[in-house]
C-alpha cells in the first residue's frame, strides 16, 4: 500500500498552461516533499514542505512553482506557466525528520 | 556542489551471484544514507537506510557504510532475474532532510 498517493497518474499539457499536481497523504505527517525526475536523469528535490510551510526549496524550483496544503490534507505543486523543460515525473514523498521517505507513484508530466 | 556518484552501468551478474552496488558522496557532513530501487517508470521504492559506519543486513541485502571513505554500498545475495532495476543512492544531512540522489545503477541478472 503506497504512503502517498497522487493524481494525475499522467498530464499532457500545452506550452505556457498551469498545472496542478496533487499529492494525498495516507496518514498524518508533517515531512513533505516534491522531487522531479527527467527522463533517463536523477531524481532531484524540488522542495520540502514541513508543518505547512516551505521548509527548504531547490534553486530550480522559481517563481513558477508554488506549493500548498489548501484543505490540510491534499498538498498541491502548482506550475504557473509550462515549459517544454518541465516534462518530467514529479513525486512527492512523506517523512518525518530524520526518517526514510516513502515517494508516491509519481505523476508523468509532459509539456508539448 | 554537493555530489553523490554511482556508476551508471549496467552491472550484469547471473542469477544467484552476489550483486555488488557501490555509491560516493561528496558531503562529509551527510548522515543519513538509503538505498532505492526504480524500475522503469515507476517510483523509487525503499530497500534500506543505512546511519553508521559498518554493515546493515536486511534479507538478501546488506548495505555498507564507511563515512572516513564517504562510501556506501549495497551488496544483493542470491539475485533473482526480479533484481533487475536501476538502484538508487540517496544521502541526506548535514543541516538538512533533502535527499541528493545519485544517477543510479542498472543491474541487470541474467537468468
Amino acid at each position: 500500500e503506497p504512503e502517498v498517493t497522487q493524481t494525475p497518474s499522467h498530464q499532457v499539457t500545452q506550452m505556457g498552461q498551469e498545472v496542478i499536481l496533487r499529492c494525498v497523504p495516507i496518514s498524518n505527517h508533517l515531512y513533505f516533499y516534491w522531487y522531479r525526475q527527467i527522463l533517463g536523469q536523477k531524481v532531484e528535490f524540488l522542495v520540502s514542505f514541513y508543518n505547512n510551510e516551505i521548509s527548504e526549496k531547490s534553486e530550480i524550483f522559481d517563481d513558477q512553482f508554488s506549493v500548498e496544503r489548501p484543505d490540510g490534507s491534499n498538498f498541491t505543486l502548482k506550475i504557473r506557466s509550462t515549459k517544454l523543460e518541465d516534462s518530467a515525473m514529479y513525486f512527492c514523498a512523506r517523512g518525518q525528520e530524520q526518517e526514510t521517505q516513502y515517494f508516491g507513484p509519481g505523476t508523468r508530466l509532459l509539456v508539448l | 556542489q554537493k555530489e553523490v556518484e554511482q556508476n551508471s552501468g549496467p552491472l550484469s551478474v547471473p542469477e544467484g551471484a552476489i550483486a555488488s552496488l557501490n555509491c560516493t558522496y561528496s558531503d562529509r557532513g551527510s548522515q543519513s544514507f538509503f538505498w532505492y530501487r526504480q524500475y522503469s517508470g515507476k517510483s523509487p521504492e525503499l530497500i534500506m537506510s543505512i546511519y553508521s559506519n559498518g554493515d546493515k543486513e536486511d534479507g538478501r541485502f546488506t548495505a555498507q557504510l564507511n563515512k572516513a571513505s564517504q562510501y556506501v554500498s549495497l551488496l544483493i545475495r542470491d539475485s533473482q532475474p526480479s533484481d533487475s532495476a536501476t538502484y538508487l543512492c540517496a544521502v541526506s544531512g548535514s543541516g538538512t532532510y533533502k535527499y541528493i540522489f545519485g544517477t543510479g545503477t542498472r543491474l541487470k541478472v541474467l537468468a
